[in-house]
């Protein structure tokens, strides 16, 4: 089983959709969560942190659900430049917070 | 400032060839990292340095050394280059639990 894992998608969405992302993580021990975009062909880029009781930066929230080791991304109102692969990134935890683990990504087009 | 610079951007090898990743940040982080992406898979981590000097193994270190001997700069030696060493490769660094990727070398192994 891989430590993370993501629905790869694609997702093709019109603009104005709401669309939801989901990540599970094998590895109870881990702390730290993160949301990553990565647009064709280019590095990924932090998109937002996952806090424990929930955040929301915008048109993005981010959840997370510790007794299901599950992470999810939802996107309001999605526009054209929201296209891109959405990599979820878990701290592998235990004594290493420094090995971080990258699911495979899920792939978002948001269509006119 | 230039945040993670990465050389070259594209490389081709024949298998057995060696050659060296290289990888700077000019944003005085201590933690650097590399990593691997291929088709269908996460980005895997390689090895990484907490600071110059100290250098560790990540999930996949085996055919690739590293060495850090400057917070700047973090390079990546591939001792005898083999086709599953094909990949994209991304250098990055951490300030907190954000991590900048370098914009990748592109790496094909034949």
């Amino acid at each position: 089983r891989k430590e993370v894992e993501q629905d790869p998608g694609p997702f093709n969405v019109p603009e104005g959709a709401t669309v939801a992302f989901n990540c599970t993580y094998s590895n109870s021990a881990s702390q730290s969560f993160f949301w990553y975009r990565q647009d064709c062909r280019k590095e990924p880029k932090l998109l937002m942190s996952v806090y424990s009781s929930g955040n929301e930066d915008g048109r993005f929230t981010a959840q997370l659900n510790r007794a299901s080791q599950y992470i999810s991304l939802l996107i309001r109102d999605s526009k054209l430049s929201d296209s891109a692969t959405y990599l979820c990134v878990v701290n592998k935890g235990g004594d290493n917070n420094n090995d971080m683990r990258f699911g495979a990504g899920t792939r978002l087009t948001v269509k006119p | 400032n230039a945040g993670v610079t990465q050389t070259p951007k594209f490389q081709v090898l024949k298998t057995g060839q060696s050659m060296t990743l290289q990888c700077a940040q000019d944003m005085n982080h201590e933690y650097m990292s590399w990593y691997r992406q291929d088709p269908g898979m996460g980005l895997r981590l390689i090895h990484y340095s907490v600071g110059a000097g100290i250098t560790d193994q990540g999930e996949v270190p085996n055919g690739y050394n590293v060495s850090r001997s400057t917070t700047e700069d973090f390079p990546l030696r591939l001792l005898s280059a083999a086709p599953s060493q094909t990949s994209v490769y991304f250098c990055a660094s951490r300030r907190g639990w954000e991590q900048f990727f370098g914009p990748g070398t592109r790496l094909t192994v034949l």
